[in-house]
C-alpha cells in the first residue's frame, strides 16, 4: 500500500504569513501532485511534479510556489498568505504515467488564514 | 480543455436503494476516467477506472461503464449500505497523460 504523509495536519497563520506544508511519499513513485479541496469547487490541481528539480503549473497556481527536492519530498509555499488561500490542501503520490495510473492521497493539511 | 462534470452535488437514499451518479467527461480521444472515495476525515483513495469503449471498472459492488458515445462514465450500486456514505469523486487523465482532472463530487449520505 503506497503511504503519503503530510504535515502539519492542521496550521493556522495570518494573512500576508509565510506557510510550507510538506508532504512526502515512501513508494518511489514518479508523480506527486498538490490540490486544495473547497465546497462546490472538488479537487483543484495546484502544482504538480515528476520528479526531483521538476515542476509543473496545475489549474490554480496563483499565489502558490512548490519545490520538489527528492523523490520522495514535495513541498507547498504559500508566501503571502490570503484569506482566499483557506482550504483543506491534499497531496498525492502516482507511479509511472499521472494521467492513467492510481493517485494516492495523503491525509490532508487545514490551513485556516486569519 | 478537458473537464469532468458531475451533476449530482448530494445524494440522500435509505439502504438496500439503487445508486447512480452521473459522471460526463469533455475530451478528445480515449482518456482514462477513474473513480475516488473519500471517507470522512481520509484522503481520497481509488476506487477503480476504465480506459476504453465499453470497458467496465468495478470494486466494492460499485460499477461503471466506459461510454464513448455518451461521454459518461456513470457510477451505480445495487444496494447501498450506510458504511457507503462518502464523498464520490470522478476524474479524467489528461491527454498529456500526466495529471488528473476530478469533478466537483457528489457526497452520498445512506440513512438505515
Amino acid at each position: 500500500e503506497a503511504a503519503v504523509t503530510q504535515s502539519p495536519r492542521n496550521k493556522v497563520t495570518v494573512t500576508g504569513g509565510n506557510v510550507t506544508l510538506s508532504c512526502r511519499q515512501t513508494n518511489s513513485h514518479n508523480y506527486m501532485y498538490w490540490y486544495r479541496q473547497d465546497t462546490g469547487h472538488g479537487l483543484r490541481l495546484i502544482h504538480y511534479s515528476y520528479g526531483a528539480g521538476n515542476l509543473q503549473i496545475g489549474d490554480v497556481p496563483d499565489g502558490y510556489k512548490a519545490t520538489r527536492t527528492t523523490q520522495e519530498d514535495f513541498f507547498l509555499l504559500l508566501e503571502l498568505a490570503s484569506p482566499s488561500q483557506t482550504s483543506l490542501y491534499f497531496c498525492a503520490s502516482s507511479d509511472g504515467s499521472g494521467g492513467r495510473d492510481t493517485q494516492y492521497f495523503g491525509p490532508g493539511t487545514r490551513l485556516l488564514v486569519l | 480543455g478537458d473537464s469532468v462534470t458531475q451533476t449530482e452535488g448530494q445524494v440522500a437514499l435509505s439502504e438496500e436503494d439503487f445508486l447512480t451518479i452521473h459522471c460526463n467527461y469533455s475530451a478528445s480521444g480515449y482518456p482514462a476516467l477513474f473513480w475516488y472515495v473519500q471517507y470522512p476525515g481520509e484522503g481520497p483513495q481509488f476506487l477503480f477506472r476504465a480506459s476504453r469503449d465499453k470497458e467496465k471498472g468495478s470494486s466494492r459492488g460499485f460499477e461503471a461503464t466506459y461510454d464513448k458515445g455518451t461521454t459518461s462514465f456513470h457510477l451505480r450500486k445495487a444496494s447501498v449500505q450506510e458504511s457507503d456514505s462518502a464523498v464520490y469523486y470522478c476524474a479524467l487523465g489528461s491527454n498529456s497523460g500526466t495529471y488528473q482532472r476530478f469533478g466537483t463530487g457528489t457526497k452520498l449520505q445512506v440513512v438505515p
